[in-house]
């Protein structure tokens, strides 16, 4: 199947620890992006990859790092976790940077 | 103000009825917009893209002004299967990316 695919679907974890969300997707694009959806459903950009050349970094923590080992993952590191960081994660992606995306379905973070 | 904004509703719309909102957008450079469905729970889904001259796909109908800096959607025939939140998603509100709006959730009931 084509698609954006994301792991894992769920993840619970405690105030501190360091986790990782990865994505991968098979459909030839070159842009890839993460979003955050928060309680208030609000869908921000957090990065976004061109050919695994990071060319969006909106005001995200730095304990919040993509890695893009080759323009069909794009992969989330995140250090530190806070109780604010509880989330739904969808990575994304598109054709082109100003293409509409595909989105994987999402990594539903909690920290508690 | 927000650089794309919509009614969060919800908007209660008897089966068979039709339904329209809009959703606002704040930089008149904006270039590319689009509609979005995004079920509970689920991911966003594109609904349709928004074109100029405004196009229809099926029950779905989708107009831009540009002048007045908004874009549309009309449901018409409304299904049960139709609930969920629409998401307006504009290319170039704040800088050379894709903008989201808040959503407008629709419930439509028996």
């Amino acid at each position: 199947d084509t698609a954006v695919s994301q792991t894992p679907k769920y993840l619970v974890t405690q105030m501190g620890n360091d986790k990782s969300i990865k994505c991968e997707q098979n459909l030839g694009h070159d842009t890839m992006y993460w979003y955050k959806q928060d309680s208030k459903k609000f869908l921000k950009i957090m990065f976004s990859y061109n050919n695994k050349e990071l060319i969006i970094n909106e005001t995200v923590p730095n304990r919040f790092s993509p890695k893009s080992p080759d323009k069909a993952h794009l992969n989330l590191h995140i250090n530190s976790l806070e109780l604010g960081d509880s989330a739904v994660y969808f990575c994304a992606s598109s054709p082109t940077y100003n293409s509409p995306l595909h989105f994987g379905n999402g990594t539903r973070l909690t920290v508690t | 103000r927000k650089e794309v904004e919509q009614d969060p509703g919800p908007f209660n719309v008897p089966e068979g009825a039709t339904v329209a909102f809009n959703c606002t957008y704040s930089n008149s450079a904006s270039q590319s917009f689009f509609w979005y469905r995004q079920d509970c729970r689920k991911e966003p889904k594109l609904l349709m893209s928004v074109y100029s001259s405004g196009n229809e796909d099926g029950r779905f109908t989708a107009q831009l002004n540009r002048a007045s800096q908004y874009i549309s959607l009309l449901i018409r025939d409304s299904k049960l299967s139709d609930s969920a939140t629409y998401l307006c998603v504009v290319w170039g509100a704040a800088g050379n990316k894709l903008t989201f709006g808040g959503g407008t959730r629709v419930l439509v009931k028996p």
